[in-house]
């Protein structure tokens, strides 16, 4: 059980364009989702948290206008870079937890990697 | 700055010896932490967790101690397997009155050898 889908895996963009990653509970209902960027032989930097029909709550120094992030459903969040720039290629990861407990334990996806050209 | 350390970046142990992977934390106030395992190409798995309250944790072959004075925690595998191999994180948890923000180190590249 407990299992978090992330699509697409991989993904290559011209510069200016936007790109929409998808994060889906599959065998369960997320109350909250997490967004994650990792640099190379860096630590996971969360981005934003974001609840299902609730505005998501940005880290400090991420752009919310740039990073759009859209939790619709209680299985789906979308996270969209828009007008992307090769300074936001980078590997994105989300995560998913079940009740909103603090102590919950956040499960994974697998991750997308965006090169932007 | 970095929150959550893990100063080593690779560690290499034999089949069948104990692994050690060591963390070590600057903010006294994270509430829990967690220790993730994650292979190439997939997300980062959840292995075990400690409560800032207690000092081990025990799961099968996998134990986290906790030193609170020392801000450090270890995550001992033994014995070793081959399957084990890959990058460890560790993470920290800090209760924001919801859900709980994790920080993590940069991670520990665990390589068991035959």
């Amino acid at each position: 059980g407990a299992v978090v889908s992330q699509h697409p895996s991989w993904v290559i963009c011209k510069s200016g364009t936007s790109v929409k990653i998808e994060c889906r509970s599959l065998d369960f209902q997320a109350t909250t989702m997490f967004w994650y960027r990792q640099f190379p032989k860096q630590s996971l930097m969360l981005m934003a948290t974001s609840n299902e029909g609730s505005k998501a709550t940005y880290e400090q120094g991420v752009e919310k206008d740039k990073f759009l992030i859209n939790h619709a459903s209680l299985t789906l969040s979308t996270l969209t870079v828009t007008s992307a720039h090769p300074e936001d290629s980078s590997f994105y990861i989300c995560s998913a937890i079940t009740s909103g407990s603090w102590s919950d334990i956040q499960y994974f996806g697998a991750g997308t990697r965006l090169s932007v050209l | 700055d970095q929150q959550v350390k893990q100063n080593s970046p690779s560690l290499s142990v034999q089949e069948g010896r104990i692994s050690i992977l060591n963390c070590d934390y600057t903010n006294s106030m994270f509430d829990y932490f967690l220790w993730y395992k994650k292979y190439p190409a997939e997300g980062p798995t959840f292995l075990i967790s400690i409560s800032s309250i207690k000092d081990k944790n025990e799961d099968g072959r996998f134990t986290v101690f906790l030193n609170k004075s020392a801000k450090h925690l270890s995550l001992h595998i033994v014995p070793s397997q081959p399957g084990d191999s890959a990058v460890y994180f560790c993470a920290a948890g800090l209760n924001t009155g919801t859900a709980s923000k994790l920080t993590f180190g940069t991670g520990t590249r665990l390589q068991v050898t035959l």
